[in-house]
């Protein structure tokens, strides 16, 4: 059974860092791409960044430049550098295995939740 | 603004069926495959469609989704009371390298 297991959440000042991690079991994780996917709160859900089996990366506009996604295939687990946090980065962070595209989000972390605020 | 367009909301009495469209352009939904989300109160998103019109292990074949030019459907035929969740559909964009979701449709079972 595949499990994703997502932490490093919490509260965290405006300008300030955190990193997320998330734990895979159940699969072969280095043949996959694995991205992150937030949800404010209330609000859809927003592609973050993603990273490829081969190890390119990609990320969304918004957080070019402050988070770095990265992965440690020899201990199954995913990471998200957050820097420069901003108020709006505040959402639920769910770790998901594959890419949006060809194949689609196979399964999802249950989220941790990041709350930027001073 | 999402790059994605989804209506905000559709609904239908149960036992009936619903279409929810998604509609983007050339350099997302036109070129590349679609996958198709429904996440339950307080719940983490299920994979319900994947390469626009595939179906996971487990997913009902009262889900389909299908795909035409730039833009893609997402239709449930006998709806049940448990189908009420919100709907995404999402995909690759060339144009910005980077995954794209709609804005997400709200299914109400009346």
């Amino acid at each position: 059974e595949v499990q994703l297991l997502e932490s490093g959440g919490g509260l965290v000042q405006p300008g300030g860092s955190l990193r997320l991690s998330c734990a895979a079991s159940g699969f072969s994780f280095g043949g996959y791409a694995m991205t992150w996917v937030r949800q404010a709160p209330g609000k859809g859900l927003e592609w973050v960044s993603s990273v490829g089996s081969g190890g390119d990366t990609y990320y969304t506009d918004s957080v070019k430049g402050r988070f770095t996604i990265s992965r440690d295939n020899s201990k199954n687990t995913l990471y998200l550098q957050m820097n420069s946090l901003r108020v709006e980065d505040t959402a639920v962070y769910h770790c998901a295995k594959g890419g949006i595209g060809e194949g689609g989000l196979y399964n999802w972390g249950q989220g941790t939740l990041v709350t930027v605020s001073s | 603004q999402s790059v994605l367009t989804q209506p905000p909301s559709v609904s239908a009495a149960p036992g009936q069926k619903v279409s929810i469209s998604c509609s983007g352009s050339s350099s997302n939904i036109g070129s590349r495959s679609v996958s198709w989300y429904h996440q339950l109160p307080g719940t983490a998103p299920k994979l319900l469609i994947y390469d626009n019109n595939k179906r996971p292990s487990g997913i009902p074949d009262r889900f389909s989704g299908s795909k035409s030019g730039t833009s893609a459907t997402l239709g449930i035929t006998g709806l049940q009371t448990g189908d009420e969740a919100d709907y995404y559909c999402g995909t690759w964009d060339d144009s910005l390298n980077a995954g794209v979701f709609g804005g997400g449709t709200k299914l109400t079972v009346l």
